[in-house]
């Protein structure tokens, strides 16, 4: 068992809806990240959190320590927000990645 | 600033082959780390290193990799021989210390395919 997993996979919206991708892990970590993969390969650094939540433009991301989950959530969302979007918990010096999930936005 | 460089984006080669993947970090950044991504999963660590010293390599199969990072800025991961099983995208990334918190920048990556 992956000690990231991330839900759903694959998820297809239509543009304005509002998304959410959820991540579970099960070891202790110092700091959980999202990150966004594009087409291409290019992993872009989304959020670092260690508790509470984070706020950037249309993008939250929220982590529950105790439960041990995280969600990223999109608001309005848009076709430019289509991209592969991965879950990463860092701890001793080591992180180790979600399998992602597929985001498709459909104009 | 410019960000990490790879090289090639693409390679195509037959099995038993030899091939390397060059890597020039974020200047500045001590910490690199070469992953290795299978379609349709995330990244996994091949190798970390803490400016010249291979910090941890416990996950590169030293049978056919190796890698080098000479005076601590560009590296270099070579496989030799390919197997069709290598066929994978190989990326780099840097960030200015290895600790939990620091933010990883990564490269675009390079396109192995293996024949």
């Amino acid at each position: 068992k992956n000690e990231v997993e991330q839900s759903p996979q694959n998820l297809t919206a239509q543009e304005g809806e509002f998304i959410t991708i959820n991540c579970s892990y099960s070891v202790g970590i110092s700091a959980l990240h999202w990150l966004q993969q594009h087409p291409g390969g290019g992993i872009v650094s989304l959020f670092m959190l260690s508790s509470g939540k984070k706020k950037h433009g249309r993008l939250i991301a929220t982590i529950n320590i105790q439960e041990k989950h995280s969600s990223l959530h999109i608001t309005a969302s848009h076709p430019r927000d289509s991209a592969v979007y991965i879950c990463a918990v860092s701890a001793n010096n080591d992180m180790r990645f979600g399998a992602g999930t597929r985001l498709t936005v459909k104009p | 600033e410019a960000g990490v460089v790879q090289s090639p984006r693409y390679k195509i080669i037959e099995k038993k082959q030899p091939v390397a993947f060059w890597c020039n970090p974020i200047s500045g950044h001590n910490t690199l780390y070469w992953y290795l991504q299978n379609l349709g999963q995330g990244p996994e660590l091949l190798i970390r290193y803490e400016n010249e010293e291979a910090v941890d390599d416990s996950q590169l199969p030293k049978d056919r990799f190796s890698a080098e990072r000479l005076k601590g800025v560009d590296s270099t991961l070579k496989i030799q021989p390919a197997e069709l099983g290598d066929s994978a995208v190989y990326l780099c990334a840097s960030s200015l210390g290895g600790g939990d918190t620091d933010t990883q920048y990564f490269g675009p990556g390079t396109r192995l395919t293996v024949l």
